[in-house]
């Protein structure tokens, strides 16, 4: 059965750093490119990044360029994302995925972590 | 960026109805779309791949239609579990990108 389980969130003051986890289980992690997707409160989705299988594939939203660094440890089946600078309008609830095809990085995803809370607050 | 409209933004509808949700890209995707069932505290859910693919273990009453620049959701009767909300996601060129959802009501 696959698993994604987020951690990291929390109370974090504007321009503050924040690093999430995605600990993942029940299929081969290495195989699969992996996302992260934010939903501020009542509103929609909006795609964050995507890492490559290997890590070698890496894309960014515009939004966050140059201040999230999303990476992976295959060894340890765990995605993670790195945020630094955070503003007001980040609080969200952050969520990891799998992308559905293996070899892909560009795709939908099939399995959705619970999500973790970032709170972006003084 | 590719930018993708859904409508309507909410839907009322009964039990046993036939509900569309359509959604359009801002250019052609050919059939670079998903779509995702979200219940209220809960993750999205993968109902549709490539347009028109039904994911595994997802009802055959959800059907998805369309290429290019327009496509369709449709749930060909409406059950109890399926009041949620439905968001359209591209993924014809990075940035991905989603629809703003549709909320379908109880009418």
């Amino acid at each position: 059965e696959v698993q994604l389980l987020e951690s990291g969130g929390g109370l974090v003051q504007p321009g503050g750093s924040l690093r999430l986890s995605c600990a993942a289980s029940g299929f081969t992690f290495s195989n699969y490119a992996m996302n992260w997707v934010r939903q501020a409160p009542g509103k929609g989705l909006e795609w964050v990044s995507v890492i490559s299988g290997s890590g070698g594939s890496i894309y960014y939203a515009d939004s966050v360029k140059g201040r999230f660094i999303i990476s992976r440890d295959n060894s340890k089946n765990t995605l993670y994302l790195q945020m630094n600078s955070l503003r007001a309008e980040e609080t969200a609830i952050y969520y990891c995925a799998k992308t559905r095809r293996s070899g892909y990085v560009r795709a939908e995803a099939d399995y959705w972590g619970q999500g973790t809370l970032v709170t972006v607050s003084s | 960026d590719i930018q993708m409209t859904q409508s309507p933004s909410s839907v009322s509808a009964s039990v046993g109805d036939r509900v569309t949700i359509t959604c359009r890209a801002s250019q052609g995707i050919s059939s670079w779309l998903a779509w995702y069932q979200q219940k209220p505290g809960k993750a999205p859910k993968l109902l549709i791949y490539a347009a028109s693919s039904l994911q595994s273990g997802v009802p055959s009453r959800f059907s998805g239609g369309g290429s290019g620049t327009d496509f369709t959701l449709t749930i060909s009767s409406l059950q109890p579990e399926d009041f949620a909300t439905y968001y359209c996601q591209q993924a014809d060129s990075f940035p991905l990108t989603f629809g703003g959802g549709t909320k379908v009501e109880i009418k």
